[in-house]
């Protein structure tokens, strides 16, 4: 079945600093990718999301882009903040069965004032 | 403004009791989900419905039992609790069929010892 792997957490950084969060996943046909966000006691958001290769996902100074070549989808933020704190998660649509949505196991991002 | 309303939000069992950990959402939404989410690990899929009197296993569906006899309320029943099922539950659900966004409940957060 289709699946998620997301880079291993945690990851701490200084406020202002450049965010990547890598996303690769393994999938039959072309899923939509979603990034998620769960902040301490919460359940998940959307964060933004693509339907399609070479889409650009944005919302809040995140962005990630639909790589079809090399089934990736990154986040990135040029200049986090402390309120950035929070777990993020790699998601798809399965193909197999468009109701599924798989997720990743998520990053832990901590930023340092 | 409910949205996703899980119950309870903390519940502890001794080791073969049962339980069920109720959903209900006033959207309208058809398709509705239940994933797992254990310390330090992202979200599992449990069992997902895309409409009343539609049910199907996710990813780890052993342990679990769920009905939806109506669009709102998307029961997971758990049978002989074990430690092995410790984790948080989040119930989320989107409209349809091309609507891809999640909303998710606030999560239960279930101890069996």
């Amino acid at each position: 079945g289709d699946s998620v792997t997301q880079m291993e957490g945690p990851v701490t950084l200084s406020e202002e600093a450049f965010l990547t969060i890598n996303c690769t996943y393994t999938a039959t046909g072309y899923p939509s990718l979603f990034w998620y966000v769960q902040y301490p006691g919460e359940g998940l958001q959307l964060l933004l999301k693509a339907t399609k290769a070479d889409d650009k996902g944005s919302n809040k100074g995140f962005e990630a882009t639909y790589r079809k070549e090399t089934t990736s989808f990154h986040l990135e933020k040029g200049s986090v903040q402390v309120s950035d704190s929070a777990v993020y998660f790699c998601a798809l649509s399965d193909y197999s069965s468009a109701s599924k949505i798989i997720f990743g196991s998520g990053t832990r991002l901590s930023i340092r004032p | 403004n409910a949205g996703v309303t899980q119950t309870p939000k903390f519940r502890i069992l001794k080791i073969g009791q049962s339980m069920t950990l109720q959903c209900t959402q006033d959207m309208n939404h058809n398709y509705m989900y239940w994933y797992r989410q254990d310390p330090g690990m992202g979200l599992k899929l449990i069992y997902y419905s895309v409409g009343a009197g539609i049910t199907d296993k996710g990813e780890v569906p052993n342990g679990y039992n769920v009905s939806r006899s109506t669009t709102e309320d998307f029961p997971l029943r758990l049978e002989l609790a074990a430690p092995s099922q410790t984790s948080v539950y989040f119930c989320a659900s989107r409209p349809r069929e091309g609507q891809e966004k999640l909303f998710f409940g606030s999560g239960t957060q279930l101890s069996v010892l």
